[in-house]
């Protein structure tokens, strides 16, 4: 079955650090990947989505994602964070039938 | 009003009871999902629906039913709760276009004790 793992699961930035949060989705299907995040409780929000085109894809919240078909992935990247930004983050791929499979998420605490 | 509503957005009920999550939408979406939500698993579909007619099993729909009575409403029951569904329950709708993405709802948390 189609997956996707997150190997970081708590990530720990001071602010204006820059980010780099892993996503690793396994061979074979339709690769549809995305990046959500959760505020702490809050539901999930869409961050960015590749479909194809230009692997590296911008999203909101100055986020962007660089897709690498040659090593399987799709790692997310703020160049500098923000204490708001504090959050989990899930990176999700298409099972083939518009149902998603979520990573099991990293934590991102940023510190002021 | 939010796009993807749930009720309840929480509940405590007893092992061996059932219980019903409610979903409605308002973003006209022919696809609806459930997903629940624990610590260090991320999100697992338990059951997705593409139109009135079409259900399907998810990751882990043991324990669980769903009824898709309208376009717009989606249900979750769990017939008869047990302590380890104890979870974040999510809804989320999409469109059929190809230009898709999750539109989720707020969350229900259950806790069976």
């Amino acid at each position: 079955a189609q997956s996707v793992s997150q190997h970081n699961h708590h990530v720990i930035l001071s602010e204006a650090a820059s980010l780099e949060l892993g996503c690793n989705y396994s061979y074979g299907g339709t690769v549809n990947l995305f990046w959500y995040v959760q505020y702490p409780g809050q539901h999930l929000q869409l961050l960015l989505k590749y479909f194809s085109g230009d692997p590296l894809v911008k999203g909101i919240k100055g986020f962007e994602a660089e897709f690498i078909k040659s090593k399987f992935s799709f790692n997310l990247r703020k160049p500098s964070v923000q204490w708001s930004d504090t959050a989990e983050y899930f990176c999700a791929r298409d099972t083939g039938r518009r149902a998603l499979t979520f990573g099991s998420g990293t934590r991102l605490q940023v510190q002021p | 009003d939010a796009d993807v509503t749930q009720t309840p957005r929480n509940r405590i009920t007893k092992t061996g009871k059932r219980i019903m999550l409610e979903c409605s939408q308002t973003k006209g979406h022919d696809r609806m999902y459930w997903y629940r939500q624990d610590p260090g698993l991320g999100l697992q579909l338990i059951y997705y629906s593409f139109d009135v007619k079409d259900i399907n099993k998810g990751e882990i729909s043991d324990g669980y039913s769903v009824s898709r009575q309208a376009q717009a409403k989606f249900s979750l029951s769990l017939e008869s709760a047990i302590p380890n569904q104890t979870a974040l329950y999510f809804c989320a709708t999409s469109d059929r276009g190809t230009d898709y993405g999750y539109t989720f709802g707020s969350g229900t948390r259950l806790t069976v004790v």
